[in-house]
């Protein structure tokens, strides 16, 4: 059990460019959530993956987002055309099951200027 | 929708001090509830999970019940010390949207 890994753990984007996080899971679980916290804030659920099926979205995920878990191990998250209000920390965790612990990852901290 | 709430939103206690704190959620249509501590600028590291059919879970100095019928949860963490200051988030398992919602969290101080 290695944990759940992220990467970059931080980016620093301009207004307007393309930005895309990775999330390598435990490597048993079979569900994946994506959050995003800001200061201060609780974190706030993205989407969520069961296998290689995207079977949830927030309203929080405008059209500019995009998430993939292509062969149902790792994913990453695609924001387009950043705005400033995307400035984040941007969380995975992981979980076996519907009802198991989740398992966060350390995060992708991401500043748009 | 489901709501989760924290309180007290902080707390500073001395050092060797028993401590409890509070979650609220507004729908008691759960799965589960989980405890988390999240230091400065890290990820979240879980604490204690509660199964809907469970009252309570207990890990070392720490204790945390549930009862659904009041909406309510509470993390017991006895005999406090420094390195348990950390902010401490409770999230709920909401069963219609199949994710977690949490709470804003209680950042706890305790000094030595």
């Amino acid at each position: 059990d290695t944990g759940v890994s992220q990467n970059p753990r931080h980016k620093i984007t301009k207004r307007g460019q393309n930005v895309t996080f990775r999330c390598d899971p435990i490597s048993e679980h079979n569900r994946l959530y994506w959050y995003r916290q800001t200061l201060g804030q609780g974190p706030e659920f993205l989407t969520y993956f069961q296998n290689e099926a995207q079977l949830e979205k927030s309203r929080l995920l405008s059209d500019r987002f995009s998430a993939e878990r292509p062969k149902g191990s790792f994913s990453t998250l695609e924001i387009q055309r950043t705005e400033q209000g995307d400035s984040a920390m941007y969380l995975c965790a992981s979980s076996r099951g519907q009802v198991g612990e989740q398992y966060f990852g350390p995060g992708t901290r991401l500043t748009v200027t | 929708k489901q709501e989760v709430t924290q309180i007290p939103a902080a707390l500073s206690v001395p050092e060797g001090e028993n401590l409890v704190l509070n979650c609220s959620f507004t729908d008691s249509a759960i799965y589960n509830l989980q405890w988390f501590r999240q230091d400065p600028g890290k990820g979240l590291t879980s604490l204690l999970l509660i199964q809907s059919s469970q009252r309570e879970q207990t890990s070392g100095r720490l204790n945390a019940s549930l009862d659904k019928s009041s909406g309510r949860s509470t993390l017991y963490i006895a005999a406090s010390q420094p390195g348990d200051s950390a902010t401490y988030l409770c999230a709920a398992f909401d069963n219609y949207g199949q994710n977690f919602v949490f709470g804003p969290g209680t950042r706890l101080s305790v000094l030595p």
